[in-house]
């Protein structure tokens, strides 16, 4: 595998449900990034680690916890989502923060 | 708060016209710019970046971008786009980066190119 992974692909999850989002990179990079990709708005960045300390947490809801256990993976774990949390999620990352950063497929997430 | 402004929603050009897309910053500090491809079912991928030096900046498959400092710009431009050009385009800036860099994302520009 090269570059940044995600999965799964695609997910459909009810609002009880708790399920976990990967992301992986294969670059040697130092930053990791979770953004939410709405239709006909802007990418909102929602959470930055750097060297695996969170160094940004964007006003997400505390239902959205972020995980980095080391500085290849990064997870984004879900409970109790809203509806309107449907959207694609990308993970992205960076030799440093600050540096251009290079970005997975990302999950879509349907949340019924 | 700081923003970034992409002028036009949807593009739509026939090929081997002349393509330029608008890119507006509200930051005084000094910025990283960036320019990202999303082609259609593809993810996210760096066209061009600008840091410091010669504000006209050369990218992947012929897309060049400058950077007007007096007008907070960072314009795309390709002189003859391909029917393969279409997609959507996004504007990036990062502030603060020598303090750990946040980017802030424009709203994206589709690009229809007919052939």
């Amino acid at each position: 595998e090269t570059g940044v992974t995600q999965t799964p692909r695609h997910l459909v999850m009810g609002m009880t449900n708790k399920k976990s989002l990967k992301c992986e990179q294969h670059l040697g990079h130092n930053a990791m990034y979770w953004y939410k990709q709405s239709a006909k708005k802007p990418l909102e960045l929602m959470f930055v680690y750097s060297l695996e300390e969170r160094v940004e947490n964007n006003s997400v809801p505390s239902r959205f916890s972020p995980e980095c256990p080391n500085s290849s993976h990064l997870f984004l774990h879900l409970h109790t989502l809203q509806p309107e949390d449907s959207a694609l999620y990308l993970c992205a990352s960076s030799q440093e923060s600050g540096y251009e950063q290079y970005f997975g497929p990302g999950t879509r997430l349907t949340v019924t | 708060a700081q923003s970034v402004s992409q002028h036009n929603h949807h593009v739509i050009l026939s090929e081997a016209a002349s393509l330029e897309l608008g890119c507006n910053y509200s930051y005084g500090g000094t910025v990283n710019l960036f320019w990202y491809v999303q082609y259609p079912g593809q993810h996210l991928q760096l066209l061009l970046k600008y840091f410091s030096g010669d504000p006209l900046v050369k990218g992947i498959k012929g897309f060049e971008a400058e950077f007007i400092k007096s007008k907070f710009s960072f314009n795309l431009r390709k002189p003859s786009v391909q029917w393969s050009d279409t997609a959507e385009y996004f504007c990036a800036v990062n502030i603060g980066y020598n303090q750990g860099g946040k980017l802030i994302f424009g709203q994206g520009t589709e690009l229809s190119v007919k052939p």
